[in-house]
């Protein structure tokens, strides 16, 4: 069965602090997807990042980074001189890389709450 | 850039009412999900979509659910008598291709059953 765990369920930090968020997934797929969304206090959920377990690549984007560790089932995020604006819920998902219906479902883990204190 | 939209942002239904959630997908994507999320609690997969027929759906997604594409343009969930625990935010997202870059959620519709 696929599961996906972020173990931590709230984090605060003050501002200009880097802030790694953790993912542990669990699948028996040998090829998958895995995702980053953001849940802002609005309450939408916004894509951050995908990445296919081909891919061991770590990603930069601005001040995010995710670090991908296949050998640990391990997808982390990082971000670095966190701002007050980066205060949400963030979501770690995994998804099946291929289906026969061309349709994907995901599985989130249960989030973790980020606070950037001024 | 594209948006998927969903209406109401908001609906106070009484237990037992039915209720129907909208959604219009973005113009040219084929492939459609519900998705809900009760307060606090993780996002939870319902029901997948393609070529008007279900894909997937999860044990969530029992009888009192329906889903519908009435048009071209717009992906209905319906809950047919609602219930106090089907209060959640629920989700609406779609995809273009067969290949998975990752869903455009919608900004989601916020459901209270009182």
């Amino acid at each position: 069965a696929q599961k996906v765990t972020q173990a931590q369920t709230e984090i605060s930090v003050v501002e200009k602090e880097d802030v790694t968020l953790d993912c542990v997934y669990e699948t028996r797929d040998t090829t998958y997807y895995l995702f980053w969304y953001k849940q802002p206090p609005s309450g939408e959920l916004v894509f951050l990042i995908r990445r296919n377990s081909f891919d061991e690549q770590n990603e930069i984007s601005g001040r995010y980074s995710w670090n991908f560790q296949k050998s640990t089932s391990s997808f982390n995020f990082t971000i670095t001189a966190s701002q007050v604006v980066d205060s949400a819920v963030y979501f770690c998902a995994l998804s099946e890389a291929y289906t026969t219906s061309g349709t994907y479902k995901y599985i989130f883990g249960t989030g973790t709450r980020l606070k950037v204190l001024a | 850039e594209p948006e998927v939209t969903q209406t109401p942002s908001h609906q106070v239904t009484q237990m037992g009412q039915e209720v129907i959630l909208r959604c219009v997908p973005i113009s040219n994507h084929l492939y459609f999900y519900w998705y809900r999320q009760i307060l606090g609690q993780k996002v939870e997969f319902l029901v997948s979509f393609y070529n008007n027929e279900i894909s997937e759906k999860s044990e969530i997604f029992d009888d009192q659910f329906s889903v519908e594409r009435p048009d071209g343009s717009n992906f209905t969930l319906k809950i047919r008598s609602t219930k106090l625990e089907d209060s959640a935010m629920y989700f609406c997202a779609s995809t273009k291709s067969t290949s998975n870059y990752g869903y455009t959620f919608g900004s989601g519709t916020r459901l209270t059953v009182v």
